[in-house]
């Protein structure tokens, strides 16, 4: 039990573009998600935790109106890279905190940006 | 927010030999997580310790919290090949209601046949 789906699993896009990332607990309810980037041989960054039904809380560094978190439903976050350039490819990773207490991570996004 | 220095960075062992990665905080902790990441994947939940001078084992493997709550280390015995991946601890920050997860800069262990 407690899975977390993301979608889509990679994408590519030309610089400019917005791209938007889904994850959904499948089968529990998560009232709290998290948003991490991993760039190659790091470590995950926190990047905002999403709560449902009101705005995102952005870590220190994390511009808000570029990437774009909407938390509309128990079972769904989004994550929305705005205007994405090359410096914003990256593999994004959503997780869910159960009401066990325990984190469920996604399977991550690679996101490409030519 | 919490902050957990894990060391070693790296570590190449030949098939066999064990291994072990470590966390450390200068704070105490409320809980320690720890996380297997395979090359390509996502981290995957290996287990959380809560209490002092926990000790839990899964397998090869051996969790320890230390007495003190500032530290805990991952203990891998007779490393196989399908150990490979990074090791990552990490540390909750539970002001508030958000439950915050930070995580160590991992330990990347390479296992040679």
């Amino acid at each position: 039990g407690a899975v977390v789906s993301q979608h889509p699993s990679w994408v590519i896009c030309k610089s400019g573009t917005s791209v938007k990332i889904e994850c959904r607990s499948l089968d529990f309810q998560a009232t709290t998600m998290f948003w991490y980037r991993q760039f190659p041989k790091q470590s995950l960054m926190l990047m905002a935790t999403s709560n449902e039904g009101s705005k995102a809380t952005y870590e220190q560094g994390v511009e808000k109106d570029k990437f774009l978190i909407n938390h509309a439903s128990l079972t769904l976050s989004t994550l929305t890279v705005t205007s994405a350039h090359p410096e914003d490819s990256s593999f994004y990773i959503c997780s869910a905190r159960g009401t066990s207490g325990t984190w469920r991570f996604g399977p991550g996004t690679r996101l490409t940006v030519l | 927010g919490q902050q957990v220095m894990q060391i070693p960075q790296y570590q190449h062992v030949q098939e066999g030999e064990d291994f072990t990665t470590y966390c450390n905080s200068s704070t105490t902790l409320s809980n320690i997580q720890w996380y297997k990441q395979r090359p390509g994947g996502h981290p995957v939940f290996l287990i959380q310790l809560v209490k002092s001078g926990e000790v839990k084992k899964q397998k090869r493997l051996t969790f320890q919290f230390g007495e003190a709550k500032k530290n805990s280390s991952l203990h891998i015995t007779a490393t196989q090949t399908t150990d490979v991946g990074t090791y990552f601890c990490a540390v909750q920050n539970s002001g508030g209601s958000n439950y915050k997860l930070t995580f160590g800069k991992g330990t990347l262990l390479t296992v040679n046949p």
